[in-house]
């Protein structure tokens, strides 16, 4: 079955970037119609959607994010990421990958369990 | 403040029917399909209900979804306790610059 796990470090420092990876099984990122999606959950406040990245490479952004986001995808390895510039503590958070099904929907099926990213020094 | 309101907490006793509720606006619910999530910390997040009221494989019939205008239902019947969770309902809005809104999510309780 598909799925989809987040890796990258637990702890970054403010002023640094932070670089995620979701390495995805059981279906190839280059498979069209699916929207490669980031997804995070600050502490006690609600899921916020990054943005999404296509097997093309093209991307779609949250504007909170566009200045210091960016997202790709290796189709040969299978994977996609996200790096965020300059963090603060304000984006300390569990970070989640997501499939997105088609364009111009809230369908994400299946999520990544979720990595939490602390931001401090 | 969420986009799209859902009510914090419900509960309910086993065997019994709870419904969630998901309220937003013309250019969310009201114009496009509702996606409904179910979430335990620490796990990933779980599609429960697609394009408003489809059930993806796998997911118990006991769960059913709707929507009326602006507003949307989750329902679940005959509650279990492994269905204390978080529920979150999802729609896409492209009015605005970031289109996908999350409601704030219903922890439900198992009594």
């Amino acid at each position: 079955q598909v799925q989809l796990q987040e890796s990258g470090p637990g702890l970054v420092e403010p002023s640094e970037t932070l670089s995620l990876t979701c390495t995805v099984s059981g279906v190839s990122v280059a498979t069209g119609g699916y929207f490669w999606t980031w997804v995070r959950q600050s502490p006690g406040r609600e899921l916020e959607w990054i943005g999404y990245v296509y097997y093309s490479g093209s991307t779609k952004y949250n504007p909170s994010f566009k200045s210091r986001g960016t997202l790709s995808v290796d189709t040969s390895k299978n994977q996609f990421f996200l790096k965020l510039t300059s963090v603060t503590a304000a984006d300390t958070a569990v970070y989640y990958c997501a499939r997105g099904i088609g364009s111009g929907t809230a369908w994400f099926d299946p999520w990544g369990r979720g990595t939490l990213v602390t931001v401090s020094s | 403040q969420s986009v799209l309101t859902q009510p914090p907490s419900a509960s309910a006793t086993p065997g019994q029917r709870v419904i969630i509720s998901c309220s937003g606006s013309s250019s969310d619910i009201g114009s496009h399909y509702v996606y409904w999530y179910q979430h335990l910390p620490g796990t990933a997040p779980k599609l429960l209900m697609y394009r408003n009221d489809q059930r993806p494989s796998g997911v118990p019939d006991r769960f059913s979804g709707s929507k009326s205008g602006t507003s949307a239902s989750l329902a679940i019947s005959g509650l279990r306790s492994e269905d204390e969770a978080f529920y979150l309902c999802a729609v896409w809005d492209d009015t605005r610059s970031a289109p996908v809104v999350f409601g704030g999510g219903t922890k439900l309780t198992v009594l």
